[in-house]
């Protein structure tokens, strides 16, 4: 069984649209997480929710809103896309929000044209 | 701001080559150091956490440690199959990880 499943793997778009990342953990985790790795590799945590609530939004475009429907469950919907948006975007999830091991989906690379 | 650099950013190692990589942090308030493995096209593995200065931990050929400003990972007689990107992060306050930009290893049978 997959325990941080990322839909969809692959997405290519052109700018301007608005697009969806699904995210499911099977772990029984409180907390879960949506991080931007770019180019160079670098990974940057964009935003947490522990319990559905919001608890972490670093300082990310209002273009990019995340939403927690229940604690399984963490999507990222993204309006009026642009090129610097292309990157790896992986979704973890942890048992609690603080100091706990995270566990990383298989991402989802966003490329936009 | 918090930071962390790795170093070297890519390892070349023969098969059986003993190595170590770095993560330096400059934080405000380490809470815990952490390891992570990346396999090409797929998310951080979990591999180790540190919470305090001379902690190690120890897990087939890889061994962590932590000093008040850096980490190191070990590698003892590396396989090929260990051939991976090592990620460190730090955590400062409410779950936060500060990561690296990661140190690419390739190990050579």
């Amino acid at each position: 069984d997959t325990a941080v499943s990322q839909t969809p793997k692959y997405l290519v778009t052109q700018m301007g649209n608005d697009k969806s990342i699904k995210c499911e953990q099977n772990l029984g985790h409180d907390t879960m997480y949506w991080y931007k790795q770019d180019s160079k590799k670098f990974l940057k945590i964009m935003f947490s929710y522990n319990n559905k609530e919001l608890i972490i939004n670093e300082t990310v475009p209002n273009r990019f809103s995340p939403k927690s429907p229940d604690k399984a469950h963490l999507n990222l919907h993204i309006n009026s896309l642009e090129l610097g948006d292309s990157a790896v975007y992986f979704c973890a999830s942890s048992q609690v929000w603080d100091l706990s091991e995270q566990y990383f989906g298989p991402g989802t690379r966003l490329t936009v044209t | 701001e918090d930071q962390v650099t790795q170093s070297p950013e890519a390892l070349r190692l023969q098969e059986g080559e003993s190595s170590s990589l770095n993560c330096s942090y400059t934080v405000s308030g380490l809470r815990g150091l952490f390891w992570y493995r990346q396999d090409p096209g797929k998310g951080p593995e979990f591999l180790f956490t540190l919470y305090s200065a001379g902690e190690e931990k120890e897990k087939e050929r890889l061994k962590a440690t932590l000093t008040k400003k850096e980490s190191f990972l070990h590698i003892t007689a590396p396989k090929p199959e260990d051939s991976a990107t090592y990620l460190c992060a730090a955590s400062t306050s409410y779950g936060k990880l500060t990561f690296g930009q990661g140190t690419i290893l390739t190990v050579h049978p």
